[in-house]
């Protein structure tokens, strides 16, 4: 069971939009800390998506776009393409735990 | 720009112990914090520890303290993750990633290492 919560999958049909939830607790996300998301591609090491809620790394379009209130935060993709079908994982920190990282269960996007 | 490269492969037996190491190139390794994230088979990631060079301190997930020991060593530029232990639970992929920290506080991981798969069994 992963601290953070995210549905298990998402879908969407090329050239949609999509929106994966990511919901905390008091402790991590409620708490003010940041969160950020990660594409993994099967068989390959992730890759930083959106960091500090909302800022996109040099190199990630501006189809991906994160944002966080209260106790929870969404990465939303627009424009569907097929190359955007991967896993998704949010990620945080929580006070609970030592104040170490927590994740949550990542999200398995498909595109139709 | 920060590079990490994992070291290969591994077979352990259960109630071993591993060694994993991830070595950086293009910055100073003394401001590089590492953190250890694992992934089971077709499973999800998992926070395991990082370690801040510059402060000097290592920081565990509760599941994995006592268990688990990250060391830096900037001679070689390198970081390494000690697990005691293993299960066949443990067999995963081991991923170190450069862990962004201001003030000994820290936040996202860019960039990752390729990952190292470590396959306990009897």
């Amino acid at each position: 069971q992963s601290v953070l919560t995210q549905p298990p999958s998402v879908s969407g049909a090329p050239g949609q939009r999509v929106t994966i939830s990511c919901t905390g607790t008091n402790s991590n996300i409620g708490a003010g800390y940041d969160v950020h998301w990660y594409q993994q591609i099967p068989g390959t090491a992730p890759k930083l998506l959106v960091y500090g809620n909302n800022n996109r790394p040099s190199g990630v379009r501006d189809r991906f776009s994160g944002s966080k209130s209260g106790t929870s935060a969404s990465l939303t993709i627009t424009g569907l393409q097929a190359e955007d079908e991967a896993d998704y994982y949010c990620q945080s920190y929580d006070s609970s735990l030592r104040g170490s990282g927590v994740f949550g269960g990542g999200t398995r996007l498909t595109v139709l | 720009q920060v590079q990490l490269v994992q070291s290969g492969p591994e077979v352990k037996k259960p109630g071993t112990a591993m060694r994993v190491s991830c070595k950086a190139s293009g910055g100073t390794f003394s401001n590089i914090a590492i953190t250890w994230v694992r992934q089971a088979p077709g499973q999800g990631l998992e926070w395991m520890g990082g370690i801040i060079p510059s402060f000097g301190t290592t920081n565990y997930a509760p599941k994995f303290h006592g268990r688990v020991t990250i060391t830096a060593d900037a001679s070689t530029a390198t970081a390494h993750m000690e697990m005691s232990s293993l299960s066949s639970e443990d067999t995963a992929i081991y991923f170190c990633a450069r862990d962004h920290c201001s003030g000994g506080s820290c936040y996202w991981l860019d960039p990752w290492g390729q990952g190292t798969l470590v396959v306990v069994s009897s």
